[in-house]
């Protein structure tokens, strides 16, 4: 079945420090991926997504690339912000299934 | 517009208990769905429903049900309570189920049994 591994942390940066967030995905056909994120005490919202190999998907500084040729949907942001501190999850959905499933979360705190 | 909205946001049970947990969205959204998240785990999807008088299962249903006899309402019922339901619960609305829609999440239900 589709699955989904991203790094889990968690990760503490400083301030205009650069983030990657790895994700890498196993699933047939042509899924579409996801970066969710979660803030402090409250519920996931979408951050960004691609729905097609080669697509970028942007986002309040955000990018990720889908990358079909090393399965791969990396997270990037090239300074982060104080108020970029939360938990970040992969998810992909297709690929044969209408389900979206999760990585296991990454949570980053940045410091000032 | 409300989006997504769950009641209660916290719940204490005992075990053997039951409770349903209760998801309405204004969006006139076909898909729902709940999920549990748990430290480590992400999120695992319980059941879902493609429309209203549809459900389905999802990876980890047991003692879990649902019903949906209107497109707005999806609530989640736990027949018997254990110390392993104990979880931080979402609930999540979509146009439809196709794998490029967005999925928008209500703000949890934390649960605890104890």
């Amino acid at each position: 079945g589709n699955s989904v591994t991203q790094m889990e942390g968690p990760v503490t940066l400083s301030e205009e420090a650069f983030l990657t967030i790895n994700c890498t995905y196993t699933a047939t056909g042509y899924p579409s991926l996801f970066w969710y994120v979660q803030y402090p005490g409250e519920g996931l919202q979408l951050l960004l997504k691609a729905t097609k190999a080669d697509d970028k998907g942007s986002n309040k500084g955000f990018e990720a690339t889908y990358r079909k040729e090393t399965t791969s949907f990396h997270l990037e942001k090239g300074s982060v912000q104080v108020s970029d501190s939360a938990v970040y999850f992969c998810a992909l959905s297709g690929g044969g299934s209408e389900k979206l499933v999760f990585g296991k979360g990454m949570k980053l705190t940045v410091n000032p | 517009n409300a989006g997504v909205t769950q009641t209660p946001k916290f719940q204490v049970l005992k075990t053997g208990q039951s409770m349903t947990l209760q998801c309405a969205q204004d969006m006139n959204h076909e898909y729902m769905s709940w999920y549990r998240q748990d430290p480590g785990m992400g999120l695992r999807l319980i059941h879902y429903s493609v429309g209203a008088g549809i459900t389905d299962q999802g990876e980890v249903p047991n003692g879990y049900n649902v019903s949906r006899s209107t497109t707005e309402d999806f609530p989640l019922r736990l027949l018997s309570a254990a110390p392993s339901q104990t979880s931080v619960y979402f609930c999540a609305s979509s146009i439809a189920g196709g794998p490029s829609n967005e999925q928008f999440f209500g703000p949890g239900t934390r649960l605890t049994v104890l």
